[in-house]
């Protein structure tokens, strides 16, 4: 089955840098792979998605990238604030059609 | 209301308790499902519900019980737990079943079995 890798568990950036937090999956039919952003006290919410017939995805500060062969894709916040603390998950759509989990990036972003 | 509700959003219930948590969904989606969340580990689906039919347990322990009576309600009903099931539990629903492009999540119960 589909076994999804996400890396770093915890991540502190310095307002206004960059933060990028990586995962890897093992299915290679997987071909939906969403990233999610979790606040304190609240559920999960999609923040943006990529298909495995594109490389990369931009929507305003975040970016999501995606290499097949290598069976890794990544999410890129740029010009972080203090509002995108928060813990993000990403997840591949395995062959069952279900999704799979990352074990979370806590993200920090420091004043 | 409008998305995914979750009540009770925090549960402290002795190993001998009998309680339920309850999940409402106000998208007019199809399917719902149950996860859960530990500190640190991927979420875990443990229930899925397609027009109140289950269509998967995944390997779940029977002290857990789940309940749809209808598209928008799922409930689950928790029974003898041990401490090791203290965790975030997360309703979600989908407009079809499995549908990952349209699966939103409730803010959760963060339960704590004594």
């Amino acid at each position: 089955g589909e076994n999804v890798e996400q890396h770093p568990s915890t991540l502190s950036v310095q307002e206004g840098d960059s933060a990028v937090i990586k995962c890897t999956y093992s299915d290679s039919a997987s071909n939906y792979f969403p990233w999610y952003k979790q606040e304190l006290g609240k559920g999960p919410q999609l923040i943006i998605d990529i298909r495995s017939n594109v490389g990369e995805k931009k929507d305003q500060r975040i970016a999501v990238t995606l290499n097949k062969t290598a069976k890794h894709f990544s999410l890129h916040i740029t010009e972080t604030q203090p509002e995108d603390s928060a813990v993000y998950f990403c997840a591949a759509l395995d062959s069952w059609g279900k999704l799979q989990f990352g074990a979370g990036t806590q993200v920090v972003v420091t004043p | 209301e409008t998305g995914v509700t979750q009540t009770p959003r925090h549960l402290v219930m002795g190993m001998t308790n009998k309680k339920s948590l309850k999940c409402e969904q106000h998208l007019g989606h199809n399917a719902m499902y149950w996860y859960k969340q530990s500190a640190k580990k991927p979420l875990e689906l443990m229930f899925v519900y397609s027009l109140e039919e289950r269509v998967e347990n995944n390997s779940v322990p029977s002290r857990f019980s789940p309940e749809c009576p209808n598209s928008s309600h799922l409930f689950l009903h928790l029974h003898t737990l041990q401490p090791e099931d203290s965790a975030l539990y997360l309703c979600a629903s989908s407009q079809v079943l499995f549908e990952a492009e349209t699966q939103y999540f409730g803010p959760g119960t963060r339960l704590l079995v004594l």
